[in-house]
């Protein structure tokens, strides 16, 4: 069964904790994304990666980090100087930096007390 | 990226075909139509794209005006589970490309 996973559903920590958030895709996918969506909002770019090693920021990156050292995952970390970081997070992938279509995973809802 | 307009919402009655307009007057040469729905607290999902031509696909149609200035999104038989905010996007096929959804229509399906 292909498609994206991120993991967990739900996710609460406390104010100050670093968090990663996961993602994974067996679709093949060169190139991956987080968005980040507050309530009642669009999406918004973190950050996004064509191709294994290379990531480049998006329209929200301060507070938050990125790795991809493998095709399939694309973990994101939201660190302690992200000062509002409670949101639901959504990862992508689409087949090449080129492509139109991006498909995406069922999203983490992150709160932060 | 072109912006689009889109109504804040609509009701449809299940059953009925559901007509979503999208207007994206500034929208250029290269630039695709794309649509995505959100049912309340999951991931977008994909609808269907196009150019130029009318699509069709399992989940709807879409039909671009000849100026390509506007298009509706036709769900030809709606359920309970189109209830969702839909989306209309205009991009080009680039690197790198983001998402950026405005404020959609909610649609909200009635028995």
């Amino acid at each position: 069964d292909g498609g994206i996973t991120q993991s967990p559903k739900y996710l609460f920590r406390k104010e100050g904790q670093n968090v990663t958030l996961s993602c994974e895709q067996n679709l093949n996918h060169d190139a991956m994304y987080w968005y980040r969506q507050d309530p009642g909002q669009g999406l918004r770019l973190i950050y996004y990666s064509q191709i294994v090693n290379d990531f480049q920021k998006g329209d929200i990156a301060e507070g938050y980090s990125v790795s991809r050292e493998k095709k399939e995952s694309f973990p994101l970390t939201v660190t302690s100087a992200q000062k509002n970081p409670t949101a639901f997070y959504l990862c992508a992938s689409n087949r090449d930096h080129s492509t139109d279509t991006q498909y995406f995973g069922p999203g983490t809802r992150l709160t932060v007390l | 990226d072109a912006k689009t307009t889109q109504p804040p919402s609509m009701d449809c009655a299940e059953g009925r075909a559901a007509n979503l307009p999208c207007n994206h007057s500034t929208i250029s040469g290269n630039e695709y139509v794309y649509w995505y729905r959100q049912i309340h607290s999951q991931g977008p999902q994909y609808i269907i794209h196009g150019l130029k031509n009318n699509e069709t696909n399992e989940m709807a149609s879409l039909i671009i005006t000849e100026d390509r200035k506007s298009s509706t999104l036709i769900l030809p038989h709606a359920t309970l589970r189109d209830t969702a905010v839909y989306y209309c996007i205009v991009l080009k096929k680039a690197a790198g490309n983001k998402l950026t959804f405005g404020g959609g229509t909610r649609v909200l399906v009635k028995p």
